[in-house]
């Protein structure tokens, strides 16, 4: 099993550029999720999808989209990428009745500069 | 909102020594306690969670976490580091009535030394 895969590891953008952020997992999960990472400030979830057809707004939604696509695929847009965008994003899934047992997948390293 | 604090950014350890990380909550409502693991250039994995009765919890490779509610503490233990323990974690809450949100500390850098 693959887990949870995301594509690309690594971008690099100029400022007002746009890019999608890719993210699949094969393990029948139900919910999904979009963190980003910061040095000293742990993880913040950007938004979530509690179920195929579902999005809603996590702690840091502004600036970025997502788009459920399907049970296996969750993307995350940034439409006019900014500096404070810089971070490692980080997908997620869970069991829907077991929301805390994330499963995480690599990681996406971007610079915006 | 639910928070967590984490004391200690970084902690040093010999190997074979106890390995202690603290993490307080700010709730009056017991929540959901979680500790997650970031090993270099990678996901955060779930080592152990408290969402039950059971005050003392144990997790994999070793570790365990004791919930005191007097305390509004949940910290981390293993009795003996190892090198492969070298990594980063996360102590995280989540509100019982709020599906879906963990909100995670800063998170702790283990090194540990020969």
């Amino acid at each position: 099993n693959a887990g949870v895969t995301q594509t690309p590891k690594f971008q690099v953008l100029k400022t007002g550029q746009s890019m999608t952020l890719q993210c699949a997992q094969d393990m029948n999960h139900n919910s999904m999720y979009w963190y980003r990472q910061d040095p000293g400030m742990g993880l913040r979830l950007i938004y979530y999808s509690a179920s195929e057809g579902t999005t809603d707004k996590g702690e840091v939604p502004n600036g970025y989209n997502v788009s459920r696509l399907n049970k296996r695929e969750f993307s995350l847009r940034l439409e006019s990428a900014a500096p404070s965008q810089t971070s490692v994003y980080f997908c997620a899934s869970s069991p829907q009745d077991r929301y805390y047992e994330q499963y995480f997948g690599p990681g996406t390293r971007l610079t915006v500069t | 909102a639910q928070s967590v604090t984490q004391l200690g950014s970084h902690v040093s350890v010999s190997e074979g020594a106890l390995v202690l990380l603290r993490c307080n909550y700010s709730s009056s409502v017991p929540p959901y306690l979680f500790w997650y693991v970031q090993y270099p250039n990678q996901g955060l994995q779930l080592l152990l969670k408290y969402t039950s009765a059971a005050t003392l919890v144990k997790g994999i490779n070793g570790f365990e976490a004791e919930f005191k509610k007097s305390e509004t503490s949940f910290h981390l233990t293993k009795p003996s580091a190892h090198m492969s323990d070298a990594a980063e974690y996360f102590c995280a809450v989540s509100d019982r009535n709020s599906w879906g949100k963990l909100q995670f500390g800063a998170g702790t850098q283990v090194v540990v030394t020969p």
